[in-house]
């Protein structure tokens, strides 16, 4: 079946680092890719999207490219803020249903 | 974000208690979820709802048991809860398969659910 792998956490960097959080999928078709993000004591958001191969989506300074030969999804920030500490997720829907498949989620901790 | 509002936010409950978890959305989404999240597990989809029916219940036990009366409002409807079932809920909400290419969900902040 479908499935969405994360690197694992918890990933700590100082303020200003540049971020990459790896996440690939396995998928029949041609799903959409999600990254979501939940702040503490918050549900999820989402924080940006890509539906297509190639699409690079985008928003708050992080991007990720839909890659689709080597089944990536990788999330990245050129220089994160202690305000960017949160748990990050990716995800996917596939075939047209509207089952989204979460990774396990990557915790980040950014200090001054 | 406020399009998606679960009450309450926290819930104490001892095992033969009664209780109701609430969800409504402002979105004019047509599709909506519940999912369960444990510490140091991955989030599990519980129930999907579109256009108001049931359309997917992933091996959920009797003990939850859900309701959708219109597309803006479901609840979760628990009773002989275990310890186990201690965890944040939360509810989603998105436009239904076919309403375009796939639709990301929207989320609330979720119930924090305690079993004594």
């Amino acid at each position: 079946g479908d499935s969405v792998t994360q690197m694992e956490g918890p990933v700590t960097l100082s303020e200003e680092a540049f971020l990459t959080i790896n996440c690939t999928y396995t998928a029949t078709g041609y799903p959409s890719l999600f990254w979501y993000v939940q702040y503490p004591g918050e549900g999820l958001q989402l924080l940006l999207k890509a539906t297509k191969a190639d699409d690079k989506g985008s928003n708050k300074g992080f991007e990720a490219t839909y890659r689709k030969e080597t089944t990536s999804f990788h999330l990245e920030k050129g220089s994160v803020q202690v305000s960017d500490s949160a748990v990050y997720f990716c995800a996917l829907i596939s075939g047209g249903y509207n089952k989204l498949i979460f990774g396990a989620g990557t915790r980040l901790a950014v200090h001054p | 974000e406020t399009g998606v509002t679960q009450t309450p936010r926290h819930l104490v409950m001892g095992m033969t208690n009664k209780k109701s978890l609430k969800c409504e959305q402002h979105l004019g989404h047509n599709a909506m979820y519940w999912y369960k999240q444990s510490a140091k597990k991955p989030l599990e989809l519980m129930f999907v709802y579109n256009f108001k029916e049931q359309t997917e219940n992933n091996s959920v036990p009797s003990r939850f048991s859900p309701e959708c009366p219109n597309s803006s409002h479901l609840f979760l409807h628990l009773h002989t809860l275990q310890p186990e079932d201690s965890a944040l809920y939360l509810c989603a909400s998105s436009q239904a398969p076919g309403q375009g290419l796939d639709q990301p969900q929207h989320f609330g902040d979720g119930t924090r659910l305690s079993i004594l």
